[in-house]
């Protein structure tokens, strides 16, 4: 029963740097979604995708790709990486049939 | 498009009293409404939902809200507050235009005093 797992649960970065958070998730979902929690901002969606091969970008995309091999993957790159990409970053899948969006425990980033 | 306010960023109340989150919204076509709450250094899960099914929702843990639709607000209330509601709770709202986008409120952090 893992539902959305992410990885790594924390990274230190320093400026410039690039590295991908993973996002999977086993319920066959088709809809999948990224998402930064900052500080009195709730969650903002990053970039989104409604299947393999399929992504578009959210409210605050810049900074950030992803891509959509398969349906269970969906990761998150830092091509290189900023102070203010420092954030809890969240996966989410949603549910077709309820409408409901699953949460991964989240990527705590902190940029140097 | 759709937006959501959360009014208050944290709320406190004692033990066994009412809890009260408000949330107000904005959306072009007929919303989804859910409400999650977030405990330390977990992810969101879901508490309860509006479908348009009933104006009334109860969820889990006790909760529930009430979609009023000439207010558009979706309160989330509780009868009677325990200390392990302690939490983070957002508001967020979810419309198709185009594609289904699901917008958070800023979240409101709820204390409760013993």
């Amino acid at each position: 029963n893992a539902g959305v797992t992410q990885t790594p649960k924390f990274q230190v970065l320093k400026t410039g740097q690039s590295m991908t958070l993973q996002c999977a998730q086993d319920m066959n979902h088709e809809y999948m979604s990224w998402y930064r929690q900052d500080p009195g901002m709730g969650l903002r969606l990053i970039h989104y995708s409604v299947g393999a091969g399929i992504t578009d970008q959210g409210e605050v995309p810049n900074g950030y790709n992803v891509s959509r091999s398969t349906t269970e993957d969906f990761p998150l790159r830092l091509l290189s990486a900023a102070p203010s990409q420092t954030s809890v970053y969240f996966c989410a899948s949603r549910s077709p049939e309820r409408n409901i969006q699953y949460f991964g425990a989240g990527t705590r980033l902190s940029v140097l | 498009a759709q937006s959501v306010t959360q009014l208050g960023s944290h709320v406190s109340v004692s033990e066994g009293a009412l809890v009260l989150l408000r949330c107000n919204y904005s959306s072009s076509v007929p919303p989804y409404l859910f409400w999650y709450v977030q405990y330390p250094n977990q992810g969101l899960q879901l508490l309860l939902k509006y479908t348009s099914a009933a104006t009334l929702v109860k969820g889990i843990n006790g909760f529930e809200a009430e979609f009023k639709k000439s207010e558009t607000s979706f309160h989330l209330t509780k009868p009677s507050a325990h200390m392990s509601d302690a939490a983070e709770y957002f508001c967020a709202v979810t419309a198709y235009t185009g594609g289904f986008k699901t917008i958070f409120g800023a979240g409101t952090r709820l204390f409760v005093k013993a």
